[in-house]
């Protein structure tokens, strides 16, 4: 079957560094997603791998590992404007039938 | 300069009844989708059209009928409301080049609310 994990709700501190981690057991694999949604509003797009490693965007960080089926967000230097909730995606084919399976969303709630 | 624009934005209606939301995307892409966010968050595919032609058609009640009329646009007709239809509907574009994964715009939701 599908399945993407990823913690239900974190709390972390203004400045702060913050890890959000995914796991995921999908039939195919063809890139992990994370994209943020504030309350009320659109997912937006962060971030993506497609091979291992990590990739960084600003203060925006992703990592991924195909072979244990496992993927982190790290946000540097958190502002209060990041307390959202942050989807991991797995895209399972390559071809043009290939669908986005998304995770649960962690809440992220981001203190002074 | 709006990329994926849906409309409505709320839709408040009562149950039985039938309704439409439409989906505009001016980025040229030539995918196109509709995805359902109930109120665990959860996002859930439900079709996907590249250039016209349907490609994804997730286990969704036949009630259900997406249309698109060109590449642009793909529109979402809902029969027979219930009350587990009540969900935020979203829209997303991509633009699909063979195996690279490009990631999906989204458009800002059409809240659904059934009576």
């Amino acid at each position: 079957g599908q399945n993407i994990d990823q913690p239900t709700e974190m709390t972390a501190t203004e400045g702060a560094i913050v890890q959000i981690n995914c796991t995921y057991q999908t039939s195919g694999f063809n890139g992990l997603f994370w994209y943020q949604q504030h309350a009320g509003e659109a997912p937006t797009f962060l971030s993506y791998n497609v091979l291992d490693g990590l990739e960084e965007k600003g203060r925006f960080s992703s990592f991924l590992s195909r072979s244990k089926g496992y993927s982190y967000l790290l946000l540097k230097e958190l502002q209060m404007k990041d307390s959202a909730s942050y989807l991991c995606a797995v895209r399972d084919q390559g071809n043009q039938g290939g669908k986005l399976i998304f995770g649960q969303g962690t809440e992220l709630s981001v203190k002074p | 300069d709006t990329a994926v624009s849906q409309t409505p934005k709320y839709l408040v209606t009562q149950m039985g009844n039938d309704k439409s939301i439409k989906c505009e995307q001016n980025l040229g892409h030539d995918t196109m989708y509709w995805y359902k966010q109930d109120s665990k968050k959860f996002l859930k595919i439900m079709f996907s059209y590249n250039n016209k032609e349907l490609i994804i058609n997730e286990t969704v009640p036949n009630r259900f009928s997406p249309k698109s009329p060109d590449k642009a646009h793909l529109n979402l007709h809902i029969n027979s409301l219930e009350l587990g239809d009540s969900a935020v509907y979203f829209c997303a574009s991509s633009q699909d080049f063979g195996t690279d994964p490009l990631p999906q715009h989204f458009g800002d939701g059409t809240r659904l609310s059934i009576l």
